[in-house]
């Protein structure tokens, strides 16, 4: 079956961190652009960072850059969202995201969802 | 970066009729855009790309339109089903920025 799993979102507090993680399966991982986009409680949409198929491009919206770190890891197929210094702004549910092909920056296949909690 | 704005903020349709939904950009994309529509609880589903091309399984009622700063996207006759949020999404520029929604609603 062709999904996304997310997983790791957990209540933390401010200035500390955490890892996400997307496991994906029914796909050819690799070859595929995989980002991450989240959204605050009764929001919209955020992108957040997206990390090319193929080879290692990646991209931050900016008031997560120098924060949070995109991967992947090709023989495990799941993508990492390490995200450091969080603040409140941060608290959302982090989707996981496959674009259409390797450098398609619109995405196709979602997954449900991991709730992010900053909050002391 | 890329402002996306989306209007109406929300539509009221009656079920059979038409909607016609608009995403406006702060500068020219192309036909750089996807539309997805999110339901509550759900992850959002992609519609449309490139402005107008539509994704694998998407029923032709929903169609895009436009190019350049203004786009449309429409739902020829309302299902129960589309009631929903509709998020516009540019993949022009960095970052990716999306339009704030609008919401259809039953009128």
């Amino acid at each position: 079956e062709v999904q996304l799993v997310e997983s790791g979102g957990r209540l933390v507090q401010p200035g500390g961190s955490l890892r996400l993680s997307c496991a994906a399966s029914g796909f050819t991982f690799s070859t595929y652009a995989m980002s991450w986009v989240r959204q605050a409680p009764g929001t919209g949409l955020e992108w957040v960072s997206v990390f090319s198929g193929g080879d290692a491009d990646t991209h931050y919206t900016d008031s997560v850059k120098g924060r949070f770190t995109i991967s992947r890891d090709n023989s495990k197929n799941t993508l990492y969202l390490q995200m450091n210094s969080l603040t409140a702004e941060d608290t959302a549910v982090y989707y996981c995201a496959k674009g259409l092909g390797a450098r398609a920056w619109y995405f196709d296949l979602w997954g449900r969802g991991t709730l992010v909690t900053v909050s002391s | 970066e890329v402002v996306m704005t989306q209007s109406p903020p929300t539509l009221s349709v009656s079920p059979g009729e038409r909607a016609t939904l608009s995403c406006r950009a702060s500068q020219s994309i192309a036909t750089f855009l996807a539309w997805y529509q999110q339901k509550p609880g759900q992850a959002p589903r992609l519609l449309i790309y490139g402005a107008s091309t539509r994704a694998t399984g998407i029923p032709a009622r929903f169609s895009g339109s436009g190019s350049g700063t203004e786009f449309t996207l429409t739902i020829s006759s309302l299902q129960s089903e589309d009631f929903a949020v509709y998020y516009c999404q540019q993949f022009n520029f960095w970052p990716l920025t999306f339009g704030g929604g609008t919401k259809v609603e039953i009128k």
